[in-house]
């Protein structure tokens, strides 16, 4: 069974662009996570998709949305971007969404943003 | 507000022996916790979980600890391999949410 992945792998954009980053769940997987990774903060929490509904979201600015489409595939899109932006952005698939055993997240490899 | 806790950003340990890697968190409704291991270059990859009806689950050479009135949790590795060498984050969750909150990682070096 594939891996969940995510495109593209690296990006570099300037500041006040807007990007668009994919990723495909493990098929079956219906449940789709979104984090930020950047140095000394861990993986931080952007918001996570189920059959095309945002359950939840972390604590980030309106610049940050995403959307998940009926295959589960799931694009997140930042706007006017910051230096601040610059991250690694993980995305987690689970068959559910729902924390338990069986349950958990499975995660791809990133997508590295540097902004300049 | 760090919910959860990861407070030695790194740990050296020698091949063969224990490691053990500690979590603290602050929410008392967190009851699902897990730990993740990641490798440069590449996402986490799920490790072991323990929900909180649970004191230790233990999965080959790793055993999870948790101590609910301390809002502690510990991963112990043994023996302890080179190939461990990586990040080590944990998570916590609430069941009746759908969203996990992730430490800031500690690095494991494994020395041969």
């Amino acid at each position: 069974k594939a891996g969940v992945t995510q495109t593209p792998r690296y990006l570099i954009k300037t500041r006040g662009q807007q990007v668009t980053l994919s990723c495909s769940p493990i098929s079956g997987h219906r449940s789709v996570s979104w984090y930020q990774q950047t140095p000394g903060q861990g993986l931080q929490f952007l918001f996570e998709y189920f059959s095309e509904t945002q359950r939840n979201k972390g604590n980030f600015p309106g610049r940050f949305s995403g959307r998940q489409f009926s295959n589960s595939r799931s694009e997140m899109n930042v706007s006017t971007l910051e230096l601040g932006d610059s991250a690694l952005y993980l995305c987690a698939s689970s068959l559910t969404g729902k924390p338990g055993f069986d349950n958990e997240q499975f995660f791809g490899p990133g997508t590295r943003l540097t902004v300049l | 507000d760090q919910q959860v806790k990861q407070n030695s950003p790194s740990l050296s340990v020698q091949e063969g022996r224990i490691s053990i890697l500690n979590c603290d968190y602050t929410n008392s409704m967190f009851d699902y916790f897990l730990w993740y291991k990641k490798y440069p270059a590449e996402g986490p990859t799920f490790l072991i979980s323990i929900s909180s009806i649970k004191d230790k689950n233990e999965d080959g050479r790793f055993t999870v600890f948790l101590n609910k009135s301390a809002k502690h949790l510990s991963l112990h590795i043994v023996p302890s391999q080179p190939g461990d060498s990586a990040v080590y984050f944990c998570a916590a969750s609430a069941l009746v949410t759908y969203k996990y909150i992730f430490g800031t990682g500690t690095r494991l070096k494994v020395l041969a």
